[in-house]
Parts: C-alpha cells; sequence; structure tokens
C-alpha cells in the first residue's frame, strides 16, 4: 500500500539543538509535498510546500525542508530549535493529480527551555 | 477572516445518538475533506469532496455519512456512534483537490462516545 512514512515518533532536545524530521513516500511518480505543524491545543497549519523546482524549500519560523527525488524523502529541518517549536509536526503527500492527501503519522517533537 | 468553522468543539454523546458536526468554509473553496486523528495513527481521512454534490470515501469511512448540498458546507454525520469513534475530527478545505493547494483545517472537534 503507498504510504507516509515518519520516524523517530518522539522528539526531545533542547533550545539551540538541530531538529531533523524525516519523511519517506512510497508513491511512484510526481508528487506534491507538504509539512503541517499542530501547536499544542491548535488546529494544523501548513509550514511548508514543495511543488516543482528548487529541492530545498524554505517555510515559517526558520524551517526548511529538502526534496530529494532518489531517496523518495522531504526531511523537514532547523538549524536551532526554540521552546516554542514544541508541536507536532506531520509530513503529507499528495501523488499529482490524485485528489488525496495522505499524512505520516506525525513527530512530536518537545523542546526544552 | 479566511476561516473554516467547526462546531461544536467539544461532544460528549452516548452510543447510538446521532449526531452531526457542521463545517463550513468561506474561502469559496472547492475541495472539503474530513480527517480523524488519533494517537500513534495521525490523521486519517474519513471522506472528502471534489464539489457540490460529489463526495467520496477515504480510507476509513465506515460509520460516517456526509453531504455537500452547498459549497461552504460540509457536515459530518454519525448515525449511530459507538465508542471505537471517540477521537478528534478535523475539517479541511482547499481552493482545488488536485493536491496543488495547501489545506486549510478547522479548529478541531472532540467527540467522546460513551
Amino acid at each position: 500500500a503507498q504510504s507516509v512514512s515518519q520516524h523517530n515518533h518522539h522528539v526531545i532536545l533542547s533550545e539551540a539543538a538541530s531538529l531533523e524530521l524525516g519523511c519517506n513516500y512510497s508513491y511512484g511518480g510526481t508528487v506534491n509535498l507538504f509539512w503541517y505543524v499542530q501547536y499544542p491545543g491548535q488546529h494544523l497549519q501548513l509550514l511548508l510546500k514543495y511543488f516543482s523546482g528548487d529541492p530545498l524549500v524554505k517555510g515559517i519560523k526558520g524551517f526548511e525542508a529538502e526534496f530529494i527525488k532518489s531517496k523518495f524523502s522531504f526531511n523537514l529541518r532547523k538549524p536551532s530549535v526554540q521552546w516554542s517549536d514544541t508541536a507536532e509536526y506531520f509530513c503529507a503527500v499528495n501523488p499529482y493529480g490524485n485528489n488525496r492527501l495522505a499524512f505520516g503519522k506525525g513527530n512530536q517533537v518537545v523542546v526544552i527551555p | 477572516e479566511a476561516q473554516v468553522t467547526q462546531n461544536p468543539r467539544y461532544l460528549i454523546t452516548v452510543t447510538g445518538k446521532k449526531l452531526t458536526v457542521t463545517c463550513s468554509q468561506n474561502m469559496n473553496h472547492e475541495y472539503m475533506s474530513w480527517y480523524r486523528q488519533d494517537p500513534g495513527l495521525g490523521l486519517r481521512q474519513i471522506y472528502y469532496s471534489m464539489n457540490v454534490e460529489v463526495t467520496d470515501k477515504g480510507d476509513v469511512p465506515e460509520g460516517y455519512k456526509v453531504s455537500r448540498k452547498e459549497k461552504r458546507n460540509f457536515p459530518l454525520i454519525l448515525e449511530s456512534p459507538s465508542p471505537n469513534q471517540t477521537s478528534l475530527y478535523f475539517c479541511a478545505s482547499s481552493l482545488e483537490g488536485r493536491g496543488n493547494s495547501p489545506l486549510h483545517f478547522g479548529n478541531g472537534t472532540r467527540l467522546t462516545v460513551t
């Protein structure tokens, strides 16, 4: 079955540490890729997206993600996290032309002040 | 303000008592969808709608119904709720459903079925 995999479901790190969250998908062909963030008690918000062009995309709040087509990956990074980055992060994949968006199971990130 | 509005935010009900969770968007979006979020399972799609009068099943449609009579509204109906439908539900919309536009989410409805 086609799927989206996120590893290290629970991540705990200190402020100023670097963060990298992995996302792998199993769809072939062209895909649109998203990262969404869910702060405690809130709804999901778009962090960044990739449709085409430069595989390194920058989003809000200093986040960036790199699309590596050969590895079917779209990893999320932030060089220096803050306490306010405590949230759950979801990778989502949409095969081009498909009207379904598949989500990974999420990464719960806790940043300790 | 552009938004997706869900009601109610919290709902406690008993097994078998029909309920409806409303969802409305004011962005003239074509595509609307319902998800449920459960710990360790992420978001799973229940139903989606590409446009008015067009709905289709997602990954976990059993026990749910939807309707799309108007572009702005996409209610989720549980005809006979059961405890395994206790979950956090999100409605979402986007400009179109072909994956070229991001989803806008509502604030969620936390449903408890006893």
